[in-house]
C-alpha cells in the first residue's frame, strides 16, 4: 500500500523562476494539504484541497497556488521565487478532510 | 496568536534516561493534539494523538503523552531513551472549526548520547 509520494525529492531554482511540486496521496485518501517547513522551524500550513477545490488557505501570498486533479493528486506552484522560499515542502493526505494525516517525505527546494 | 509552544528547542539525554518533551497549547476549547517525529531528510511520522478520549495516550516506540486541561499541556515522555530516538519532535494541534488544519510547534531536537 503506497503512502504519499512527492516529486521531485530535491530541486534547485533561481530567483524569479517558477516551480511545480507534485503529490500523490495515499490510496483511499481524497484530501491533500501542503506545508512549508523552513530550516529549523515547524511546518506551516499553505492550503488544503478537497474535491478539486481549495478549501482553506494559510498566510501565504498569491504566488503560492495549487491544483487538485480528479485522481486526487495535487500540485503546488510557486511563482517569482524568492530566496526565502527555500524550504522543505510537505504534502499530507487524509480521507474526507479528517485528521488522520499521512505525510510524504517532502521536496527540498533551494532557491539561489 | 501562538497556538502551540514547545519548550526547549534542544534536549539532550543519556541512553536509558527518561525523555520529557514539553508542549503547551492555547485554546479555550480542548483541541485535538498530536506528536510527530521527523528523522533527517524524511517526512513526519505520527507518534500519538489525543482526540478527547483517554487523557493518557500511548503511542509507537514506547512513547506516551498525557493531556492535562488544567495546565493546557500535552507533554511527551518515554521511560528509557534509545539511540534511535534521536530526531526532531513536533507537537501539533487541530483547533475546532478549521477543516482540521494542523498547527505545529517549532519543534524540539532530541539528542541521545551513550
Amino acid at each position: 500500500d503506497a503512502g504519499v509520494t512527492q516529486s521531485p525529492t530535491h530541486l534547485i531554482k533561481t530567483r524569479g523562476q517558477q516551480v511545480t511540486l507534485r503529490c500523490s496521496p495515499k490510496s483511499g485518501h481524497d484530501t491533500v494539504s501542503w506545508y512549508q517547513q523552513a530550516l529549523g522551524q515547524g511546518p506551516q500550513f499553505i492550503f488544503q484541497y478537497y474535491e478539486e477545490e481549495e478549501r482553506q488557505r494559510g498566510n501565504f501570498p498569491d504566488r503560492f497556488s495549487g491544483h487538485q486533479f480528479p485522481n486526487y493528486s495535487s500540485e503546488l506552484n510557486v511563482n517569482a521565487l524568492l530566496l526565502g522560499d527555500s524550504a522543505l515542502y510537505l504534502c499530507a493526505s487524509s480521507y474526507q478532510g479528517g485528521y488522520g494525516y499521512t505525510f510524504g517525505s517532502g521536496t527540498r527546494l533551494t532557491v539561489v | 496568536a501562538q497556538s502551540v509552544t514547545q519548550l526547549g528547542s534542544h534536549v539532550s539525554v543519556s541512553e536509558g534516561a527518561l525523555v520529557l518533551l514539553r508542549c503547551n497549547y492555547s485554546s479555550s476549547v480542548p483541541p485535538y493534539l498530536f506528536w510527530y517525529v521527523q528523522y533527517p531528510n524524511q517526512g513526519l511520522q505520527l507518534l500519538l494523538k489525543y482526540t478527547s478520549a483517554a487523557t493518557l495516550v500511548k503511542g509507537i516506540n514506547g512513547f506516551e503523552a498525557e493531556f492535562k486541561k488544567s495546565e493546557t499541556s500535552f507533554h511527551l515522555t518515554k521511560p528509557s531513551a534509545h539511540m534511535s530516538d534521536a530526531a526532531e519532535y513536533f507537537c501539533a494541534v487541530i483547533l475546532s472549526g478549521g477543516y482540521n488544519k494542523l498547527i505545529f510547534g517549532a519543534g524540539t531536537r532530541l539528542a541521545v548520547h551513550p
